[in-house]
């Protein structure tokens, strides 16, 4: 089974509308947390925002937010008031602790998102 | 505070070759991972370094892929002979730590080696 679904291949949104993209895991592990990264075409990998298992509240780092339902294994993320830069690949990634104590990151297969002007 | 460096940024070979490729994590970084992120997919991780000490190599094919890294710094990683299903972008990337703890470890990556296998 997946551990990371990522069920939009690609989306288009208007410029300044907001955008949802749906991220769901699998995981039997108490301990866990979910990732957001963007990836342009450049290539790199950039840290969007992190939502941990026993966060209470759902994440926020500026213009993105982490729609974290625990219960349903999902963790969307949501960016208010796309803009054009905003065209990107974006993954949704989970880490969990591996049988020796290290930090592992699965990946989804990602979302293209392009914005429209 | 420089990033995570990898060269080269672009490879084209042909399939048996070996290729090598070469990363420079950030300064103070102990742990040091390369991923593999085939066209279409997310990046998989093949070997995670703490220090110079391998952790994880389970997803490393290691009847052709090996990585080195020397003095706890710099790190290599080699294709030989290389196949047409290894064209992907090879990803690097560091982290202070790498033990999993209660608060989140980031990884910063690197551009990544786009390596085509003709």
């Amino acid at each position: 089974a997946q551990k990371i679904t990522q069920t939009q291949p690609g989306m288009f949104v208007q410029e300044k509308e907001a955008v949802t993209l749906d991220c769901t895991y699998d995981t039997s592990d108490q301990s866990y947390g979910l990732f957001w990264y963007k990836q342009p075409s450049s290539g790199e990998m950039i840290f969007l925002i992190y939502q941990g298992s026993y966060d209470e509240q759902n994440a926020t780092e500026g213009r993105y937010s982490l729609n974290f339902q625990k219960a349903r294994k999902s963790a969307n993320l949501v960016i208010s008031a796309s803009q054009l830069g905003d065209s990107a690949m974006y993954f949704c990634a989970m880490r969990e602790a591996t049988n020796f104590g290290n930090e592992k990151l699965t990946f989804g297969t990602g979302t293209r998102l392009t914005i429209i002007p | 505070e420089a990033g995570v460096a990898q060269s080269p940024r672009y490879k084209i070979i042909e399939k048996r070759q070996s290729v090598a490729f070469w990363c420079n994590p950030i300064s103070g970084h102990a742990t040091l991972y390369w991923y593999q992120q085939i066209l279409g997919q997310g990046p998989k991780l093949l070997i995670q370094f703490q220090n110079n000490g391998v952790v994880d190599d389970s997803q490393l094919p290691k009847d052709r892929f090996s990585a080195e890294r020397l003095k706890g710094v710099d790190s290599t990683l080699k294709i030989q002979p290389a196949k047409l299903e290894d064209s992907a972008v090879y990803l690097c990337a560091s982290s202070l730590v790498g033990s999993f703890t209660s608060s989140y470890n980031e990884q910063f990556f690197g551009p990544g080696t786009r390596l085509t296998v003709l």
